[in-house]
């Protein structure tokens, strides 16, 4: 069974700081992997989403990276700001098997980022 | 509007009463999800669909029913409400299962006193 994992849990840092979010997972037989962003009492937000045969994704100011065989993947966000602060989420749609259910997404836990003004 | 939506945003019910929440979207996406999100446990999928009339179980599926007789809407029925399906709910579609990015709607939070 596919788990996701997120590290740190929380982060703060100061604006205009650059700063990586890490996401682990356990089956790197994915198909996909993809970064969401989630504001308090708000949907989720997708950002980048990297195909398997892909090594990074790249979206303004974030750059995303998969590293499939050591089940890896960051996300970089260059010169933070306020607005950032949110949760990030990790998802990683797993690849074998026929079944529909082996092919859903299985998020990590989040990290909640804060930049400070 | 354009894109996904879902209703009710809040709702408080009592244990043992019959809650639909319900999604929509606009995109025509073959695929829809509902997912429940608890802390500690992040997000896990409840059921999903793969068009109208085909649906199929996710990782938590007990105490749901779900339908999907039009491709647009997909709702999401707890039968008889239990504490434990406390939580905030999304909705999300996506074009195919395979390539393409899931989309989320706002989310409703359920508690059941």
């Amino acid at each position: 069974k596919q788990e996701v994992t997120q590290i740190p849990a929380a982060l703060s840092v100061p604006e205009g700081e650059n700063l990586v979010l890490n996401c682990s997972f356990t089956d790197s037989a994915i198909y996909n992997l993809q970064w969401f962003r989630q504001d308090p009492g708000k949907g989720l937000t997708s950002l980048l989403l990297i195909q398997s045969s892909q090594r990074e994704q790249t979206s303004g100011r974030l750059n995303a990276s998969l590293d499939k065989s050591s089940g890896r993947s960051t996300l970089y966000i260059a010169a933070s700001q306020p607005g950032d602060s949110a949760t990030y989420l990790c998802a990683v749609r797993s690849g074998m098997g026929t079944s529909g259910s082996a092919r859903q997404l299985t998020f990590g836990s989040g990290t909640q980022l804060t930049v400070l003004p | 509007d354009a894109g996904i939506t879902q209703s009710p945003r809040y709702k408080i019910t009592e244990t043992g009463r019959q809650v639909t929440l319900m999604c929509h979207q606009t995109w025509s996406h073959s695929y829809m999800f509902w997912y429940r999100q608890d802390l500690g446990h992040g997000l896990r999928l409840i059921y999903y669909s793969a068009a109208a009339d085909i649906t199929d179980k996710g990782e938590v599926p007990d105490g749901y029913v779900v339908s999907r007789s039009k491709t647009e809407n997909f709702p999401l029925t707890l039968e008889s409400a239990t504490r434990s399906q406390t939580s905030v709910y999304f909705c999300a579609s996506s074009e195919n299962i395979a390539a393409n990015e899931q989309f989320f709607g706002p989310g409703t939070r359920l508690t059941v006193l």
